[in-house]
Order: structure tokens, then sequence, then C-alpha cells
């Protein structure tokens, strides 16, 4: 099942802060955060495993609440090359159905602006 | 190093027709997955591929089928095209099955007519 993402979408200023929320209705073993520009591939941000441990990638950040099943991507002091979709892709336990399937939402649109 | 390539990078058919798909991954990735990414749907699980045998697949006809070479290569069959197969297909690669980072293909857009 797809994880939902929200916001859909968020306009910021040069040097504004987002959070971009990813919900599963699944037992998660790991999440994936990846950027996706217009016209490109999306790109690797990072990934999180259980254990609610928050991890880091120049001023964005993440962290993965297991119990909870989400995970929360934080943009600080946010740059124009920012701007892109971002999307969450979640992977359930092994021996599930879920187990090698990179589910990924919708996506949040981010856009900067100088 | 060469990142994941895919061809054709364009590709147009007809109703009815068959599309093949090819992608090669990064040098020493054994996995392979692909993506089927349409006007406003995000990414859709299609398929995953790992050493030579399909390990999972998303909820897709079965017109949609694939495989993964000996070089871990990988193709992308879409049997008899649908208008709403029009979309841009990913594929990516990684160097153990699970919880590793993607890399992923520029794609191929597939247009069907």
């Amino acid at each position: 099942q797809q994880p939902v993402q929200s916001p859909q979408a968020v306009i910021l200023r040069e040097g504004e802060d987002a959070v971009i929320n990813c919900s599963s209705s699944k037992a998660l073993y790991s999440v994936h955060w990846y950027r996706q520009k217009h016209g490109e591939a999306p790109v690797f941000l990072m990934i999180l495993l259980k254990g609610g441990e928050q991890k880091g990638h120049e001023k964005i950040s993440a962290s993965f609440n297991e119990k909870k099943q989400q995970s929360s991507l934080y943009l600080t002091a946010s740059q124009l090359s920012y701007s892109g979709t971002y999307f969450c892709g979640t992977e359930g336990y092994a021996g599930g159905t879920s187990y090698g399937k990179l589910t990924f939402g919708q996506g949040t649109i981010l856009t900067v602006h100088p | 190093e060469a990142g994941v390539t895919q061809s054709p990078t364009h590709l147009i058919k007809t109703r009815g027709q068959q599309a093949t798909l090819r992608c090669s991954p990064i040098s020493g990735h054994t996995s392979v997955y692909w993506y089927q990414q349409a006007l406003g749907l995000g990414l859709q699980f299609l398929l995953w591929y790992d050493e030579g045998e399909e390990r999972n697949r998303g909820n897709f006809p079965p017109r949609f089928s694939g495989r993964q070479f000996p070089n871990y290569s990988s193709e992308l069959n879409v049997n008899a095209l649908e208008l709403e197969d029009s979309a841009l297909y990913l594929c990516a690669s990684s160097w153990k099955a699970t919880n590793e980072k993607l890399f992923f293909g520029s794609g191929t857009q597939l247009s069907v007519l």
C-alpha cells in the first residue's frame, strides 16, 4: 500500500524551513527519501532503518518513528537548489509481501523562490 | 563510473503493439527495479529482479513482464499496449537486494497512440 505524503506542495522563500511527512498503514523496516528535479531521474537523499534514527545530509535531515510508521524530512535554510519533488519510499519486513518492494508516496512538490 | 543506462530514450507505439525497454545497471549491482511514472501518479513499483530471478512485482497486469540476464541487465516487455501505458519508465539498480539506495536511470518515455 502506497505511503501518504503531506503536504502535497510547499512554496518557500530562500532561507525558510519546511517539513515533509510520510505515513504508512503497514509495519515498516525502512524509509527512503529521494528528490526528483523536473525532467531528471530521482536522486537518493537518505535511508532510515527501524530504530528511530535521525540522519542528516547537508541541511536536510530526516527522522523515522517505527512505532507510528511515520517519517519526516526536514529542510532547513532552504536554497533554490532544493526545488523539486520529494518522494518517500517504504519497505516492509523480510518475509512479507512488501519486502524488497520499495513503494513510493505520491510526492511533495517543493518550490523555493529567491 | 557509468550510471544506470536505459534505452531507448523515447518510444512511440500504437495501441495493441508490444514495447521492449532495456536497462543496464551500474557495474557490480545485481538488483534491478522497474517503476512506472505516469503524469501526476508518482512512482509506481512494477518489478524487482535480483540475481536473475523475479523477486517481487507490483499491481500490474501480466502483460507487463520482464527478465534479468546473466550480466544483470534487464528488459521490460509490455504486451498489448493500451493508451494508459503512456508514461516514463524508470529503471533503478542497487548493489544488494534490499535496504540500499537506488540509482535511477533517466528513463524511457513511452507514448502509446
